[in-house]
């Protein structure tokens, strides 16, 4: 079957302009995971899901961040008043569930924030 | 903050096993070692995890110490599609599913 789809694959914004990265996991997927990798930097994890809650936010740099899902299936990460620091690959995956943790991850949105 | 250390770099001729080790000292009992690798401009991809046995499947083996401090990921015939950054995870299932990449090793391998 089909993996993690993400959408768009490339976007170009301008400072403080919002912006929406949208993420369809696997199919009959519970887990949802959202992370970001800057530049020359490591993977970093951001918001995680199990069905459509959120029990860890911890990762969110700030409150310009927040992501939702719906119908415990497509997930949408909002960016709002994008800053250039915001610049970066943005990467979501998904597992059968949470304690199965093989994660199977989309190829990213590049996300440039000029 | 990453639980484990690993080389930044190292190389590996075609067709040679790639012996990529990771060092997780503190690791707690309950505490899994993952690997993950990203080769270029792709997401990760998960390649095999470990407790306190070996283990094998069609991609690599997992040799863990049996102090559990370390570990050595295994690619038996490295291929030129093996270049990657391959990052090794000491995951605790207390944490949600949270996946905390370290630097990795960037493994190149030469023809």
């Amino acid at each position: 079957g089909a993996g993690v789809s993400q959408s768009p694959s490339n976007k170009v914004t301008e400072k403080g302009k919002d912006v929406e990265l949208r993420c369809d996991p696997i199919s009959g997927h519970t887990a949802l995971y959202w992370y970001r990798q800057s530049l020359g930097q490591g993977l970093e994890f951001l918001i995680y899901f199990q069905g459509n809650s959120a029990p860890d936010k911890s990762g969110l740099p700030s409150d310009r961040f927040s992501a939702e899902r719906t119908g415990g299936s497509v997930s949408t990460l909002t960016i709002q008043r994008t800053q250039q620091e915001d610049s970066a690959v943005y990467l979501c995956a998904s597992s059968l569930r949470q304690d199965y943790n093989e994660q199977f991850f989309g190829p990213g949105t590049r996300l440039t924030v000029l | 903050d990453a639980k484990t250390t690993q080389p930044p770099s190292m190389d590996c001729a075609e067709g040679r096993a790639a012996n990529l080790p990771c060092n997780h000292s503190t690791i707690s009992g309950n505490e899994y070692v993952y690997w993950y690798r990203q080769i270029h401009s792709q997401g990760p991809q998960y390649i095999i995890h470990g407790l306190k046995n070996n283990e094998t499947n069609e991609m690599a083996s997992l040799i863990i110490t049996e102090d559990r401090k370390s570990s050595t990921l295994i690619l038996p015939h490295a291929t030129l599609r093996d270049t990657a950054v391959y990052y090794c995870i000491v995951y605790n299932y207390n944490q949600g599913g949270k996946l905390i990449f370290g630097q990795g090793t960037e493994l190149s391998v030469k023809p």
